[in-house]
């Protein structure tokens, strides 16, 4: 079945702690995102990647990383979580470009204390 | 960079009634033009999306139609019903920006 998953699906966390949250697609896409989800806002976008190792900035990239070393998975990395951070978010992923249908991933909810 | 406006950002309509949310867009380069729904505790799905060299595309009871003059781009649902009730997302991409979404629309369809 072809699908973008994430995990963890939940996420209780305190400041300051490093957290990773994975996605992965078995799709073979090459484009990737992460977008997160606030009441009002809609859908902003953190960063995106075109292909392996070829990562950029999106509209919000403040306090998060990514990377892409593998096709299929694009994680990504809050080095020191603060409670602005506590959000909804989602990963999608495209063939090719944003340009094209984008499949999301279930989200992940993440509260920082 | 490109900015998307969407309105309204509520919406209630009677069932069996039309609804239609509106959109607007800066960038000229702009040219795929999708929407998406996003029901309660789900992901957002993409329901009709159209590209800068058409003006109209149809899927049943879903329409969305686009003015690249105006930059303004609608999507049309007739004959609502209560499952059509959700948020909906319009985005543009084209060029070098990467998609960029609405703020969103609760459409409430009341039976």
């Amino acid at each position: 079945e072809a699908q973008v998953t994430q995990n963890p699906r939940y996420l209780i966390t305190v400041t300051g702690k490093k957290l990773t949250v994975t996605c992965s697609q078995n799709m073979n896409h090459e484009y990737m995102s992460w977008y997160r989800q606030d009441p009002g806002l809609g859908l902003r976008q953190i960063y995106y990647s075109m292909n392996v190792e070829v990562t950029d900035k999106g509209d919000v990239p403040e306090g998060y990383k990514v990377s892409r070393k593998e096709k299929r998975n694009f994680p990504l990395i809050l080095e020191s979580p603060s409670p602005n951070q506590t959000s909804l978010y989602f990963c999608a992923s495209s063939l090719v470009r944003d340009s094209y249908e984008q499949y999301f991933g279930p989200g992940t909810r993440l509260t920082v204390t | 960079g490109e900015n998307v406006e969407q309105h309204p950002s509520t919406l209630s309509v009677q069932e069996g009634d039309s609804a239609v949310i509106k959109c607007t867009y800066s960038d000229s380069a702009s040219n795929y033009f999708p929407w998406y729904k996003q029901e309660l505790g789900k992901r957002p799905q993409l329901i009709i999306d159209i590209r800068s060299n058409v003006g109209e595309k149809k899927d049943q009871r879903i329409a969305v139609t686009l003015n690249k003059t105006a930059k303004h781009f609608s999507l049309h649902i007739t004959e609502t019903q209560p499952e059509d009730s959700a948020v909906y997302f319009c985005a543009a991409s084209g060029g070098d920006t990467p998609l960029v979404f609405g703020k969103g629309t609760r459409l409430s369809v009341i039976a």
